[in-house]
């Protein structure tokens, strides 16, 4: 089976800090996805991956940056976390349907 | 732009009792649908998806799943629940074409009273 590793589990950040969370696959997946979940509003789409050093923002991009240096690692970078980005995020990888999620980033920025 | 709604936000059943979760979606052409669950504090896991073909799908945990075109919707069904199905269930589209991404609906919260 796949797995999808997120780092932390739980993050607490002060406001302004630069946060790093990180996300491994093991099966060399080209595409690679980081969400956020809120309650109420099911996943939204942050940023995705096809392949390394390629990305395209999703449909909340704003305040968010990512990376793609190796196939097995994609990081979602807040480059100076606010309040309103604390949530829970999820990292996905996909070679072939379906999606395989990593157990979640609950990030609490204080 | 493809969406998906799932009208519930909460739904409670006793145990034992049948389940339907409902699920439309909009989107312009032949969708990859999915059901996840998500129990607190991890990750989601897949129940079950449908690209083509039989439009009744079975998936794990005793899950099966309608697909109904003409209504555009994708309901998850169970006969008999049990109190270990208490979580969170996510309805999802995406397109045909590989590595796309997935459009989730808001999530519906099953609680199961004994």
């Amino acid at each position: 089976d796949v797995k999808v590793t997120q780092s932390s589990r739980y993050l607490v950040k002060r406001t302004g800090e630069k946060v790093f969370l990180e996300c491994v696959q093991d099966m060399d997946h080209e595409n690679m996805f980081w969400y956020r979940q809120d309650p109420g509003l099911g996943l939204r789409l942050i940023y995705f991956s096809y392949d390394v050093k390629m990305k395209e923002k999703g449909d909340i991009p704003e305040g968010y940056s990512v990376s793609r240096e190796k196939k097995e690692r994609f990081s979602l970078i807040l480059e100076s976390a606010s309040t309103n980005q604390t949530s829970m995020y999820l990292c996905a990888s996909r070679g072939a349907p379906p999606y395989t999620f990593g157990s979640g980033t609950r990030l609490t920025v204080v | 732009a493809q969406s998906v709604t799932q009208p519930d936000i909460h739904i409670t059943v006793s145990e034992g009792a049948s389940l339907e979760l409902r699920c439309n979606y909009s989107y312009g052409a032949t969708p990859y649908l999915f059901w996840y669950v998500q129990s607190p504090g991890q990750g989601l896991q897949l129940l079950l998806k449908y690209f083509s073909g039989d439009t009744l799908v079975q998936g794990i945990k005793g899950f099966e799943a309608e697909f109904k075109r003409s209504q555009s919707s994708f309901n998850l069904r169970k006969p008999s629940v049990h109190w270990s199905d208490a979580a969170e269930y996510f309805c999802a589209v995406g397109p045909m074409e590989y590595g796309n991404k997935l459009v989730f609906g808001a999530g519906t919260i099953l609680r199961v009273k004994s």
